[in-house]
């Protein structure tokens, strides 16, 4: 019963790259949640997405960040134009379908992706 | 505006005492809190989640308490240990499905 799995686990950018972070949710979790942990600040709420929907954006920056959550494959969060101010530790986590969800609205972690910009 | 505020913000304690870190959140009308463990450069491990309609959750030696008419939630660690040591998060949910908002955190301490 493979967890949140996220890739890569670090990642090198140098200013103006762009940065691809990649997640997998537990099996037939199919809600994600992107969060971000800015150095020496708390997690903060970027996105929350559905397969194929974004459910809510508000705490996504206006721009060089997008995130998508296709029908197949992993949930992306791209960064684009890469920035030191984007090095950060970048979270995934998801939860069941509320449809079926028996036990209330756990949600599950992944171990991160470390992005740094140099 | 929703926050979330945990105090101490850090912690040192000897092994075997029994300590409560605290967490309160200025909009009462919360779905659900949550207590998570974060290790240094690790992902967050959930410890317990409290509904909106619960007093409290138990899991061996820890116990969350949830006050929501007072926006408090506290999470009691009997008998620390080393292996305790950690950074403790809180957060709430203000609607089923909903994002977290998390606290600052408290960074636990245990001395053998």
């Amino acid at each position: 019963n493979a967890g949140v799995m996220q890739n890569p686990r670090h990642l090198v950018r140098r200013r103006g790259q762009e940065a691809r972070l990649r997640c997998s949710p537990m099996k037939g979790h199919s809600h994600v949640y992107w969060y971000r942990q800015l150095p020496e600040e708390g997690l903060k709420f970027m996105v929350y997405l559905q397969k194929e929907n974004i459910i809510d954006e508000s705490g996504m920056p206006k721009e060089r960040f997008s995130a998508e959550f296709p029908k197949e494959g992993p949930s992306i969060l791209r960064i684009q134009q890469v920035v030191r101010g984007d090095s950060a530790a970048y979270f995934c986590a998801s939860s069941l379908d509320l449809l079926t969800a028996s036990s209330g609205n756990t949600i599950y972690f992944g171990e991160g992706s470390w992005l740094t910009v140099v | 505006k929703q926050e979330v505020t945990q105090i101490p913000a850090a912690l040192s304690v000897p092994e075997g005492e029994n300590l409560v870190l605290n967490c309160s959140f200025t909009d009462s009308a919360i779905y659900n809190l949550q207590w998570f463990r974060q290790d240094p450069g690790k992902g967050l491990t959930s410890l317990l989640l409290i509904q909106s309609s619960q007093r409290e959750q138990t899991s061996g030696r820890l116990n969350a308490s949830l006050d929501k008419s007072s926006g408090r939630s506290t999470l009691y660690i009997a008998a620390s240990q080393p292996g305790d040591s950690a950074t403790y998060l809180c957060a709430v949910r203000y609607n089923q499905g909903g994002k977290l908002i998390f606290g600052q955190g408290t960074e636990l301490s245990v001395k053998p």
